[in-house]
């Protein structure tokens, strides 16, 4: 059973569609994130959520929403999407409750922007 | 905010010679978080440290913390054609905030 998974794997849209990334994780933590990887491999934060709790939020066009229905679960919408949207974005979890946390990635979800 | 520096951005090297990536921080870390993530793939967490001067070792991969704990270098020993990939580091001193460095991207040819 894949621990954390997103779907879908690839996204392929135009400039101007809203779209939708979904991510689970089945390995009972209490912390998820998201993260974006651009084409030159680096990896920064846009949010992170506790128990459905938002704690971290980046700065991040507000065109990006991220929604947790449950602490297994973190969606995140994207209104209006535009050219420079285009990258890899990863999904992760940890334990949560401890400074000292290791972080379980998902596959990622390739988005093109077209 | 928290800035974890990698170098270098890019490393190619022959099989069987050595790699080291370092990783340096102005300020003080808690922790220090090593990740591989290969070509395609998603970053996989490798160690933490923890510890002042720590060093830990993963086969052919050593991992340092400096005394100062504001520095870190992993080093691969006779590198394979399976070790590439990129490599981040990354600080975990803001609890629910990773802050990764950009990462090293190592090529090894055969």
């Amino acid at each position: 059973d894949t621990a954390v998974s997103q779907t879908p794997k690839y996204l392929v849209t135009q400039m101007g569609n809203d779209k939708s990334i979904k991510c689970e994780q089945n390995l009972g933590h209490d912390t998820m994130y998201w993260y974006k990887q651009d084409s030159k491999k680096f990896l920064k934060i846009m949010f992170s959520y506790n128990n459905k709790e938002l704690i971290i939020n980046e700065t991040v066009p507000n065109r990006f929403s991220p929604k947790s229905p449950d602490k297994a679960h973190l969606n995140l919408h994207i209104n209006s999407l535009e050219l420079g949207d285009s990258a890899v974005y990863f999904c992760a979890s940890s334990l949560g409750g401890d400074w000292v946390e290791t972080q379980y990635f998902g596959p990622g979800t390739r988005l093109l922007v077209l | 905010g928290q800035q974890v520096m990698q170098i270098p951005q890019y490393q190619h090297v022959q099989e069987g010679e050595d790699f080291t990536t370092y990783c340096n921080s102005s300020t003080t870390l808690s922790n220090i978080q090593w990740y591989k993530q290969r070509p395609g793939g998603h970053p996989v967490f490798l160690i933490q440290l923890v510890k002042s001067g720590e060093v830990k070792k993963q086969k052919r991969l050593t991992f340092q913390f400096g005394e100062a704990k504001k520095n870190s270098s992993l080093h691969i020993t006779a590198t394979q054609t399976t070790d590439v990939g990129t490599y981040f580091c990354a600080d975990n001193t803001n609890a629910g905030k990773s802050t990764f460095g950009d990462g090293t991207t190592l090529t090894v040819k055969p």
